[in-house]
């Protein structure tokens, strides 16, 4: 069966310090990962695509298919990163719906 | 563009009351999906649909109805309201979730709490 998986309900840095958020798939198919970002009371919104291959915010991932990972990375974390993150797998066959993972807090601390 | 919006933005029911959540989007996009968030769950798929007159169910669709009568509006329904729906609902919507670049876009949410 499906499923996103995101070890870390919350992880907590201080500003300047690199950062690593989690997330691990499970999956029969060619997968199509995504990490979407909720700033505080605001809507989620994409962040980065693993297919676009590009940095946002200084943010990347890479998609690990051997260890069926997408860990989202940051060289040098900032207070404004500090959000709800969430990594989804698209379903392709299925409206192109989203699986979540549990979402992990980032706390960026000054 | 207002993109996706959503209506109301806070509501409190008693247990068995029935309400109704609006998504509307402005974007001429094909698919739409209800989701949920709970805490320490991320966001669960309710319903979705593909296209104007079409829905289907999701991850978690017991208890609640959908309709999708004009392609820019998707309705939630909760028919008789139990506190296991208190949570915050998500619209989104996209282009065409058969292409690698689509994106889903979502509504600010619907927070919903049920006594």
């Amino acid at each position: 069966a499906q499923r996103v998986t995101q070890p870390e309900k919350l992880l907590s840095v201080f500003k300047g310090a690199p950062v690593e958020l989690k997330c691990n798939y499970s999956y029969s198919g060619s997968p199509e990962l995504f990490w979407y970002v909720q700033y505080s009371r605001q809507r989620l919104q994409l962040l980065l695509r693993h297919i676009s291959r590009e940095s946002i915010k200084g943010f990347t991932a890479d998609l690990n298919k051997g260890e069926t990972s997408f860990h989202l990375k940051k060289p040098f974390a900032q207070e404004e990163d500090s959000a709800m993150y969430y990594c989804a797998l698209k379903l392709h066959n299925q409206g192109g719906k989203l699986i979540f993972g549990q979402g992990t807090e980032l706390s960026v601390k000054p | 563009n207002a993109g996706v919006t959503q209506t109301p933005k806070f509501r409190v029911l008693k247990t068995g009351q029935s309400m109704t959540l609006l998504c509307a989007q402005d974007m001429n996009h094909e698919y739409m999906y209800w989701y949920r968030q709970d805490p320490g769950m991320g966001l669960r798929l309710i319903h979705y649909s593909v296209g104007e007159g079409t829905t289907a169910k999701g991850e978690v669709p017991d208890g609640y109805n959908v309709s999708r009568l004009k392609k820019q509006n998707f309705l939630l329904g909760l028919e008789s309201a139990a506190p296991s729906q208190t949570s915050v609902y998500f619209c989104a919507s996209s282009y065409d979730a058969g292409v690698s670049t689509d994106t889903q876009y979502f509504g600010p949410g619907t927070r919903l709490t049920v006594l």
